[in-house]
């Protein structure tokens, strides 16, 4: 079975541009979260998507977005870009909402801002 | 609001010797707590998870943890540590806040251990 897919691997953008982060949940899992990890740092839950509809949403300015597409894979996008988001961004998924459901990560996006 | 406190920054540890990595949490109400491993350039792994039952939780590769809700702590432990254990650990929580809600995955910032031969 396959797991967390994301893409790209890697990813180098300049400052004031957009990044587009892609995600693919394992097969069956409707919920997809977005974590931010920078170096040094622990893991920042930005965004969680479920059923097609953002459902919670961390401390991060409007400018990171996303949307879940109708097959459950997600895409978080980052506009404006500033040299404070370079970091590993991380997709999970999880079958449900259930608060005993465990999520499952992907081997995440590297965006470096230059 | 909810919290995971993960006390130390790293973890040394003789390859044979038992391990600890240290996590305590606040929460509003019961609270459902996971560990995670982290390899070098890889994402989480899940390792095991405490929603309710037996206070000692047996996980992947060896590796249980002990839930304590007096000390609202839930220490990972692993009674015999190996080099190819080093890693990054990362203990997390999820409580009921929200009813039937989305209630948010919170992580700590992380141990690093380091298992020497």
């Amino acid at each position: 079975e396959a797991g967390v897919t994301q893409s790209p691997t890697h990813l180098i953008k300049t400052r004031g541009q957009q990044a587009t982060l892609r995600c693919s949940p394992i097969s069956g899992h409707t919920s997809v979260y977005w974590y931010q990890q920078a170096l040094g740092l622990g893991l920042q839950f930005l965004l969680w998507y479920d059923e097609g509809e953002e459902r919670n949403r961390g401390n991060f300015p409007p400018r990171f977005s996303g949307r879940q597409f109708p097959n459950y894979s997600s895409e978080l996008n980052v506009n404006a870009l500033e040299l404070e988001d370079s970091a590993l961004y991380l997709c999970a998924s999880s079958m449900n909402r259930d608060k005993n459901t465990e999520a499952f990560f992907g081997q995440g996006t590297r965006l470096t801002v230059v | 609001a909810q919290s995971v406190a993960q006390p130390e920054d790293q973890v040394n540890v003789a390859e044979g010797n038992p391990l600890t990595v240290k996590c305590t949490y606040s929460v509003s109400g019961n609270p459902y707590l996971f560990w995670y491993v982290q390899y070098p350039n890889r994402g989480l792994q899940f390792l095991l998870k405490y929603i309710t039952g037996d206070n000692l939780v047996k996980g992947s590769y060896g590796f249980e943890a002990e839930f304590n809700k007096s000390q609202t702590s839930f220490h990972l432990k692993k009674p015999s540590a190996l080099v190819s254990d080093s890693a990054l650990y990362f203990c997390a929580v999820r409580d009921g806040i929200i009813p039937g809600g989305y209630n948010k995955l919170i992580f700590g910032a992380g141990t690093r251990l380091a298992v020497h031969p």
